[in-house]
């Protein structure tokens, strides 16, 4: 059974460009979660979904961040304009309702030059 | 303000040695308690879990935790590292309201020399 799948799993992408990460969560999950990782800020719950719809999205840095949900198969989380502070691992998790726990994703590591 | 502390942020043991790192949390009302391991370049994974009961949780390769909850803790214990387990690990606290949101403490990475 897949797990979470997120891509891509590198990027590099120069400052003021837009930049969006994918990711599928596991088939029948209806929460769906974009954390952010950082040396200084360790990880950090930016945005969650349930049945496609936001339901907080007070982790979210600034305007610049949107994440959409549009099925219930496929998320993304974009940012526009990048900046360098950007640079982190970001990671989406799933997970089912009446369950606590969240599957994570291999992570897409950004960097902004 | 709801938080996770870890207050031990590198450890280097040897093999065979054993191993303690703190969670401590500041939660208003009940919680669900978590320790996720991220190996090396791979995702993070769920290495133990406590919702309630005994609070002595055995989880995966060998770790445990105790719930204290007068102390607002949570420590991951194992008696004896395997260079294996190099990892970082984290500490995550939920309510169980059922608002879902974790709550992660910075992490914890742990080196074991062969």
């Amino acid at each position: 059974d897949a797990g979470v799948i997120q891509s891509p799993r590198h990027e590099v992408t120069e400052m003021g460009q837009e930049v969006t990460l994918r990711c599928k969560p596991i088939s029948g999950h209806d929460y769906l979660f974009w954390y952010r990782q950082t040396m200084m800020r360790g990880l950090e719950l930016l945005i969650y979904f349930n049945n496609n719809v936001p339901i907080d999205d007070s982790g979210m840095p600034e305007d610049r961040f949107s994440a959409k949900m549009p099925n219930a198969s496929f998320s993304t989380l974009k940012i526009q304009p990048s900046e360098p502070r950007d640079s982190a691992v970001y990671f989406c998790a799933s997970k089912t309702s009446g369950s606590y726990e969240q599957y994570f994703g291999p992570g897409t590591r950004l960097t902004v030059t | 303000a709801q938080s996770v502390s870890q207050h031990n942020h590198h450890v280097i043991l040897s093999e065979a040695a054993s191993l303690e790192l703190g969670c401590n949390y500041s939660y208003g009302g009940t919680v669900n308690l978590f320790w996720y391991v991220q190996y090396p370049g791979q995702h993070l994974q769920l290495l133990l879990k406590y919702f309630s009961g005994d609070p002595l949780v055995k989880g995966i390769k060998g770790f445990e935790a105790e719930f204290i909850k007068s102390k607002f803790s949570f420590n991951l214990r194992k008696p004896s590292v395997q260079w294996s387990d190099t990892a970082e690990y984290f500490c995550a606290v939920s309510s169980t309201s059922g608002t879902y949101k974790y709550i992660f403490g910075t992490g914890t990475r742990l080196k074991v020399l062969a």
